[in-house]
Parts: structure tokens; C-alpha cells; sequence
């Protein structure tokens, strides 16, 4: 079968880095996205990687390792902002998005 | 430039009622979608559309039903609504169905309760 996890729950500083982990598991592999999303609003896009590395943009990075089915999001100088729901997705040999569950990451003064 | 407008935003039926959750975008994507998310689940690929007058079924698409009569609507009607359809749907759009960067713009979402 199919399958994204991630963390369900993260907690962090405001100021720090917090790396949120995605490892999948899918029928084919045509890149990966990462979305926010803030309680009771819609997911947006953060960032998509389809080969292997970090892609940067501004606070947020994002990598790829497709050998290990493995990506992170890494959020820098963490703000309250960034208070949300990150969510990891896989798209299949048939372009159809898998979605994990997301973290919600917390972060504190 | 709206987007993607979903509505209604809140919505409380009781089971066996039916009603239809509209959704449109004016960017003209040819994809467009609707997924629920429930807590503790990914978001789930109700039904979706690779232009007018094709549709067709995702992850769980039972209790559903979609039409596609022009780029901009994608409405998505509930037959006959049961307890198990509580939850917070979405309508998303894309331009590049066949790709990978194939980046979504959801729309605001719409949390429907059925009793």
C-alpha cells in the first residue's frame, strides 16, 4: 500500500530550527510537496522537490532523498506565524497526490 | 483575483439530506478537485476533473457525486447524507494536471456536520 508519515506533533522556540521529517512509501514517485496549513484555513504551497537535495527558500528548506523515501521541511528563525500544520505529499506514477496526516508544530515564546 | 470560492463555509444537515457544495476558480486550471480531511487523516481525494465534462473517482468516492459542465464549477453533491460525511471538505485547482509540479490553490474549505 501507500503511505506518508510523518510526526504528529511538534514543539519549538520561537527564534530556533525545527526539522519536520516525512518518510514515504508509494507506487511510483513524481515528486514531493510540502503545504502549510493554519487552523481553520486552507493548505498552502511551501515547496515541491522531484530530485534529490535541499531546495531554499528564504526561511524554509526543503530536501529529498529518494533512495530513502525520506524528505524534511526545515524551518529557520522560527516566528509565531509559523504556528501550523505542515503537510508532506507524495505524487504517484499516476500524478495523484498522497497526502500524510501533517505536524502540527507549536511554537512557544 | 478570487481564487478558488467554495460555499457554503458551515453547513448542519440531518442524515438522508442532500445538498451540493459549490466550488469555482477563475484562473482557468483544467484540474480541479475535492478532498475531505478528517483529524488524525491525510487529506482524501474525494472525486476529480481534468476538464469540462470529465470526471472521475479518487480515494473515496462513495456517497458522491460530481459534474463538470464548464472550466470555471465543479460542484460536489451529497446524495444522501450520513454521519460519516461530518467533516471539513475542500475544493483545490491546478493548471498542470499531468505534471509534477502540479502545485494546488485550495479553496477556504467548508465544514459540513450531518446529524
Amino acid at each position: 500500500g501507500q503511505n506518508i508519515d510523518q510526526p504528529t506533533e511538534m514543539t519549538a522556540t520561537e527564534g530556533a530550527i525545527v526539522q519536520i521529517n516525512c518518510t514515504y512509501q508509494t507506487s511510483g514517485f513524481n515528486g514531493l510537496f510540502w503545504y502549510q496549513q493554519h487552523a481553520g484555513e486552507a493548505p498552502t504551497f511551501l515547496s515541491y522537490n522531484v530530485l534529490d537535495g535541499l531546495e531554499e527558500k528564504g526561511r524554509f528548506s526543503s530536501f529529498l532523498s529518494r533512495s530513502k523515501g525520506y524528505s524534511y521541511l526545515l524551518l529557520k528563525e522560527l516566528q509565531m506565524k509559523d504556528s501550523a500544520s505542515y503537510l508532506c505529499a507524495v505524487a504517484d506514477s499516476n500524478y495523484q497526490l498522497i497526502w500524510g496526516a501533517g505536524t502540527k508544530l507549536i511554537i512557544k515564546p | 483575483n478570487a481564487g478558488v470560492t467554495q460555499t457554503p463555509k458551515f453547513q448542519v444537515l440531518k442524515t438522508g439530506q442532500s445538498m451540493t457544495l459549490q466550488c469555482a476558480q477563475d484562473m482557468n486550471h483544467e484540474y480541479m478537485s475535492w478532498y475531505r480531511q478528517d483529524p488524525g487523516m491525510g487529506l482524501r481525494l474525494i472525486h476529480y476533473s481534468v476538464g469540462a465534462g470529465i470526471t472521475d473517482q479518487g480515494e473515496v468516492p462513495n456517497g458522491y457525486n460530481v459534474s463538470r459542465s464548464t472550466t470555471e464549477d465543479f460542484p460536489l453533491r451529497l446524495l444522501s447524507a450520513a454521519p460519516s460525511q461530518t467533516s471539513v471538505y475542500f475544493c483545490a485547482s491546478s493548471a498542470n494536471p499531468g505534471s509534477g509540479a502540479n502545485v494546488l490553490t485550495f479553496g477556504a474549505g467548508s465544514r459540513l456536520t450531518v446529524l
